[in-house]
């Protein structure tokens, strides 16, 4: 069975600080998401990661994934207050699960001034 | 362009009833996913249909739950005898189809079962 973890659950930044999600996924996987959802709404697809080494970066996040370690990170860089939000990793196994995707528990990001 | 819609937005409902949420995803997308999202069991796929193949119905978690696409588009996903275990907000998402594709999520229905 699929198992996905975050860590941390919960982070309490200041704005202007760099930090680190870590996502670890416990079997082979055949691509990683990153999403994001903000309170009361919907999720909302932030990077899909398909390969070993595979680092894509959109403003202030950058994802990165290491199959080799089944691992995901989720870089923030100089953290703003709209960055605030809960955030998702998800694995798509592929194969005979391709499409459904396991989901870790969410961290819930919280950014001070 | 229109996303992911979900309706109703809301639904209470009393425990024993049963309840129908229905989800249209985005024109063109073949393929269509529910999964459930819950304080005590965070995001849980539910069923997956693409195109007219059979759909993987191995998340849902009884013989209560079954959902239905009608003409490869809108989807309705049924919950008979409703359970308090059953409240949640069920999210329908999306995606072209092709492998590997990005799923885009609804707003999603939250449920309550009183």
């Amino acid at each position: 069975e699929l198992k996905v973890e975050q860590n941390p659950l919960f982070l309490s930044m200041q704005e202007g600080k760099n930090y680190t999600i870590y996502c670890n996924y416990s079997t082979t996987s055949d691509r990683l998401y990153w999403y994001r959802q903000d309170p009361g709404k919907s999720l909302e697809s932030l990077f899909v990661l398909l390969s070993n080494g595979a680092v894509k970066q959109e403003g202030r996040l950058m994802a990165s994934l290491d199959t080799k370690a089944r691992l995901s990170t989720l870089h923030i860089t100089a953290a703003v207050h709209d960055l605030s939000a809960t955030y998702f990793c998800a694995v798509d196994r592929g194969g005979t699960s391709y499409g459904k995707l396991t989901f870790g528990q969410g961290t819930i990001l919280t950014v001070h001034p | 362009g229109a996303g992911v819609s979900q309706s109703p937005s809301n639904k209470v409902t009393e425990k024993g009833k049963d309840v129908e949420l229905r989800c249209d995803p985005i024109s063109g997308h073949t393929a269509l996913y529910w999964y459930r999202q819950s304080l005590g069991q965070g995001l849980e796929f539910l069923i997956y249909f693409q195109g007219n193949s059979a759909p993987d119905k191995s998340g849902l978690p009884s013989d209560r739950f079954s959902a239905e696409r009608t003409g490869g588009s809108v989807s309705t996903l049924t919950i008979q005898r409703t359970q308090q275990e059953d409240s949640a907000v069920y999210l329908c998402a999306s995606s072209p189809g092709l492998r590997g594709d990005t799923q885009y999520f609804g707003p999603g229905t939250r449920l309550t079962v009183l």
